[in-house]
Formats: structure tokens, C-alpha cells, sequence
């Protein structure tokens, strides 16, 4: 079974809106996670790598105040689009690890759609 | 920075035959990872396998290998008896040993034809 959780898989919505989307770790405590973007046959971008307990680290050219990303618990980390607009469009997926040098394991996917 | 590299955007290969995706990365850390996931049209990132640098030995899982070649900084990911359901995008991935962060190549298409 999934080991990470990813919610929601699809989420269609007004530009404006702010979208959360949570990520989960089942089985194993992450204080580190991350945030990747894919466009359509693309490889996955990293956007950020989510914190536990303190502030997200992002990467060059993501722009912080629109991707919030929020850790705070061990388990949990969502990652917030705000005021997204239709070149937010996109597929997110998060993914965790137990430890250094372990596999990732990875959500879903949420394929975002801002009309 | 570490950097990975997949030269091949596409392959195909018929069902039940044998294929090799190539996979070169750039490092300057000597204790790190590598893994290869794979990722069909659901878009759901498998792990296929996984390497660890210091060791030697390749590492298997099933029909799926590796030949690992540390010092050419190669990692190509074999697959035997290819099956309809190999078809998916690959990807080869690194992680540092000190980090959980991965770097991701670009990817190899791979298609099984019947």
C-alpha cells in the first residue's frame, strides 16, 4: 500500500482561488519533504524541500509567496498555490523519505487546472 | 552541483527481448545513491531499484538490473524478458549521502511493442 498520501488527485478551479494540497507520510516520520512539479512529458522539478518545524527551503526561481509550503508535524507537510492563475496549471507530486539514502516514496499527484 | 544525465529521450524494445537505458551523472561526493523510478501514464513514480556507491556489487530486482560503473559514473538499468506493462517514462535519479535530496535526468520513454 501507499506509504505516502497525496490529497487532492484533481482539483479544477476559478483563477484566484488558493488550492492546499497535503501530503502524508503513513508509515514513517519525515522531518524533510518535497515539492516537485512536472509539465507534460518533462521531467519532475524540484520546487522546495519542506521542513518540519521550520521555514521551507526553496528553489532558484520559485517564487515563495505564491507556493507557500507549511510542515508542521512530522507526518504532514501541504503545500498552499495562492491566488493561482491558469500558468499554475500543472501535476505536484510530494514525496518523503525514512532516511538519508532511502528510497523516496512519493504521493500521487495533483493535477491542478485553473480555469 | 550534481547533474544526471539520460542521452536516450526514447527507446522501444519487443515484448520478451532485452533492453539497456543509459545513465551518466556527475559528481564530486563519494558516498551517495542512485535509483531509477519509473513512472507509467497514471503518473504514479515507482521505485525500480537502487544503488548504494559504496558497494561493488549490481544491484538486481527481478528482471531488472544495473550495471554500475563508479569511476565512468554510469548507471544503466537493464530490463529482461521485457512485458507490455515496462512501458512507462524512466527516470534516473542521485542523492547526495549526506542529503535526502534527489536530482532527476530527464527521462527515457520507454515502449514495449507486442
Amino acid at each position: 500500500g501507499a506509504v505516502v498520501s497525496q490529497h487532492p488527485s484533481r482539483v479544477i478551479c476559478k483563477s484566484g482561488t488558493s488550492v492546499k494540497i497535503e501530503c502524508r507520510s503513513l508509515d514513517f516520520q519525515a522531518t524533510t519533504m518535497f515539492w516537485y512539479r512536472q509539465f507534460p512529458k518533462q521531467s519532475l522539478m524540484l520546487m522546495a524541500t519542506s521542513n518540519e518545524g521550520s521555514k521551507a527551503t526553496y528553489e532558484q526561481g520559485v517564487e515563495k509567496d505564491k507556493f507557500l509550503i507549511n510542515h508542521a508535524s512530522l507526518t504532514l507537510s501541504t503545500l498552499t498555490v495562492t491566488s493561482a492563475h491558469p500558468e499554475d496549471s500543472s501535476f505536484y507530486i510530494c514525496s518523503a523519505s525514512p532516511g538519508v539514502g532511502q528510497p523516496q516514496h512519493f504521493g500521487d499527484g495533483t493535477r491542478l487546472s485553473i480555469l | 552541483a550534481q547533474t544526471v544525465t539520460q542521452s536516450q529521450p526514447e527507446m522501444s524494445v519487443q515484448e520478451a527481448e532485452t533492453v539497456t537505458l543509459s545513465c551518466t551523472y556527475d559528481t564530486s561526493e563519494s558516498d551517495y545513491y542512485l535509483f531509477w523510478y519509473k513512472q507509467p501514464p497514471s503518473r504514479q513514480m515507482i521505485l525500480v531499484i537502487r544503488q548504494e556507491a559504496y558497494k561493488q556489487q549490481n544491484a538486481t530486482e527481478n528482471r531488472f538490473s544495473v550495471n554500475f560503473q563508479k569511476a565512468a559514473k554510469s548507471f544503466s538499468l537493464k530490463i529482461s524478458d521485457s512485458q507490455l506493462g515496462d512501458a512507462a517514462m524512466y527516470f534516473c535519479a542521485y542523492s547526495g549521502g549526506s542529503n535526502y535530496k534527489l536530482t532527476f535526468g530527464k527521462g527515457t520513454l520507454l515502449t514495449v511493442n507486442p
